[in-house]
C-alpha cells in the first residue's frame, strides 16, 4: 500500500485557470507538507498542517490554498495559474516533533506545467 | 532561509568507486537526516544522525557529523548503478520545521 499518495501525477494546464491536486496518507501520521521542486531541484516548504490546523505558512501567494479535511489528506488548491508555477509539488507526513528526528515520508509527486 | 548546503552539487564516479558528499549548515541542530532521491520520485530517507553522534553505518553508507564545523558527510561505498540519484541533508530550524540543501546529484557510470 502506498503511504503517501497524491493525485494527479501529471497535470498540464492553461495560465489562469483553477486546479487542485489531491494528497492522502495512510501512515497515521499527524502532520502533512506541501514542498515545491523546482528546475534546479531545490526543495521548498510551502505549508505544513498538524491534526487539521495549519503550523507553518511560508511566503506563498496567496493563490495557492491548502485545505485538510481531516489529519490523513491534506489537498491544495491553487487559482489563477501563472507560468511560474510549473514545478513539482511534493505532498509529505511525519509524526510531530522535528526535534526528535522524525522521518518525513514524501507522496512521488506532482508534475504541473502552465502554458 | 537556506540551512542545508550540499557540495558538490554535482559528481560523476565510475562503478564500484566509494562516493562522498558533504553538507554544511548554519545554526546548531539536535539531528541532521540524509534523503534520495532518484529521477522523477520522491525523497526517500536513508539515515539519520543526531548531534550526540559522530558516525553512523547503514549497509553501504557512512555518514559523519562535525557540530564544530557544522557539517555533515555521506559516504557510499562500492557504488552502484542503483544510487544514481540526488542526496539531500536536512535538519530542522528553530522553528521546528525541516530545511533541506540544493542536493548532490550523483551519476555511476557504467
Amino acid at each position: 500500500d502506498t503511504a503517501v499518495s497524491q493525485t494527479p501525477k501529471y497535470l498540464v494546464t492553461q495560465m489562469g485557470n483553477d486546479k487542485s491536486i489531491k494528497c492522502e496518507q495512510n501512515l497515521g501520521h499527524d502532520t502533512m507538507y506541501w514542498y515545491k521542486q523546482d528546475s534546479k531541484k531545490f526543495l521548498k516548504i510551502m505549508f505544513s498542517y498538524n491534526n487539521k490546523e495549519l503550523i507553518i505558512n511560508e511566503t506563498v501567494p496567496n493563490r495557492f490554498s491548502p485545505k485538510s479535511p481531516d489529519k490523513a489528506h491534506l489537498n491544495l488548491h491553487i487559482n489563477s495559474l501563472e507560468l511560474g508555477d510549473s514545478a513539482v509539488y511534493f505532498c509529505a507526513s511525519s509524526q510531530r516533533g522535528g526535534l526528535a528526528g522524525n522521518t518525513i515520508y514524501f507522496g512521488e509527486g506532482s508534475w504541473l506545467t502552465v502554458v | 532561509s537556506q540551512q542545508g548546503e550540499e557540495d558538490p552539487q554535482a559528481l560523476s564516479i565510475q562503478e564500484g568507486e566509494n562516493a562522498t558528499m558533504n553538507c554544511s549548515y548554519k545554526t546548531s541542530i539536535n539531528n541532521l537526516q540524509w534523503y534520495r532521491q532518484n529521477s522523477g520520485r520522491g525523497l526517500v530517507h536513508l539515515i539519520l544522525i543526531r548531534s550526540n553522534e559522530r558516525e553512523k553505518h547503514s549497509g553501504r553508507l557512512r555518514v559523519t557529523l562535525d557540530t564544530s564545523k557544522k557539517s555533515s558527510s555521506l559516504l557510499i561505498t562500492a557504488s552502484r548503478a542503483a544510487d544514481t540519484a540526488s542526496y539531500f541533508c536536512a535538519t530542522y530550524d528553530r522553528d521546528d520545521k525541516i530545511i533541506f540543501g540544493k542536493g548532490t546529484r550523483l551519476h555511476i557510470l557504467p
